[in-house]
């Protein structure tokens, strides 16, 4: 069964400083690997994914997300916070078996970013 | 280009009645997926669909709640007798039939009262 922690309910940071939201994950095969962010009575909005290759990944806002496979871990980042990136963030996994199957959500990391 | 649409966004029953959940998947997308959000919890897993068929349904409970996707028309989520504890956002997600990415509505908010 594939899995996904993310270890941390809340992240505190100061708008210019840099964030970290942490994800680790168990699946069975290679993992797909996604971040989504969830506004306020919204849905969820992708930002970015890791399939395979390089495994710095970049996406949306200025958000990047570096893969390492020995930590099973998949941390999302970014050099300089926004007071409006303050949300609920989720790290999710699916296998790579070759046939579609559901993503597995963590239970969200909220970031509030203050000035 | 549309994106996933969900409606009814909001959705208030009375415990007994049957509420429809009902949700449109982006232009070219194939796979449908349904996740409910409890209040400050995280997305669960309910059901994987693809036209006219059930892949997974692994997170569905077992009794009155169903779902569908049929060859014409929006993916259908049904849950019948509700109860307060189904009060809940519902979320429906689809992807393409290669992808990888899922793509979410905006959701639709059920209270039971």
């Amino acid at each position: 069964a594939q899995s996904v922690a993310q270890p941390e309910d809340q992240v505190n940071v100061a708008e210019g400083n840099p964030l970290t939201v942490k994800c680790t994950y168990s699946v069975s095969g290679n993992p797909y690997l996604f971040w989504y962010v969830q506004y306020p009575n919204r849905g969820l909005q992708f930002l970015l994914k890791y399939i395979t290759g390089d495994n710095l990944v970049k996406g949306s806002y200025g958000f990047e997300a570096e893969f390492n496979k020995s930590q099973t871990s998949f941390h999302l980042k970014k050099p300089s916070a926004l007071v409006s990136d303050s949300a609920l963030y989720f790290c999710a996994v699916r296998d790579n078996t070759g046939t579609a199957s559901k993503l597995t959500f963590g239970t969200g990391t909220r970031l509030q970013v203050t000035l | 280009n549309a994106g996933v649409m969900q409606n009814p966004r909001h959705l208030v029953r009375r415990r007994g009645q049957e509420a429809r959940l009902r949700c449109s998947p982006m232009k070219g997308h194939s796979h449908v997926y349904w996740y409910r959000q409890l209040p400050e919890e995280g997305l669960k897993f309910m059901v994987y669909l693809q036209k006219e068929n059930i892949i997974d349904e692994s997170g569905m409970p077992k009794e009155r709640f169903s779902a569908e996707f049929p060859k014409e028309g929006p993916s259908i989520l049904r849950i019948q007798q509700v109860v307060r504890g189904d009060s809940a956002a519902y979320f429906c997600a689809s992807s393409p039939s290669s992808g990888n990415t899922i793509y979410f509505g905006e959701g639709s908010w059920l209270t039971v009262v």
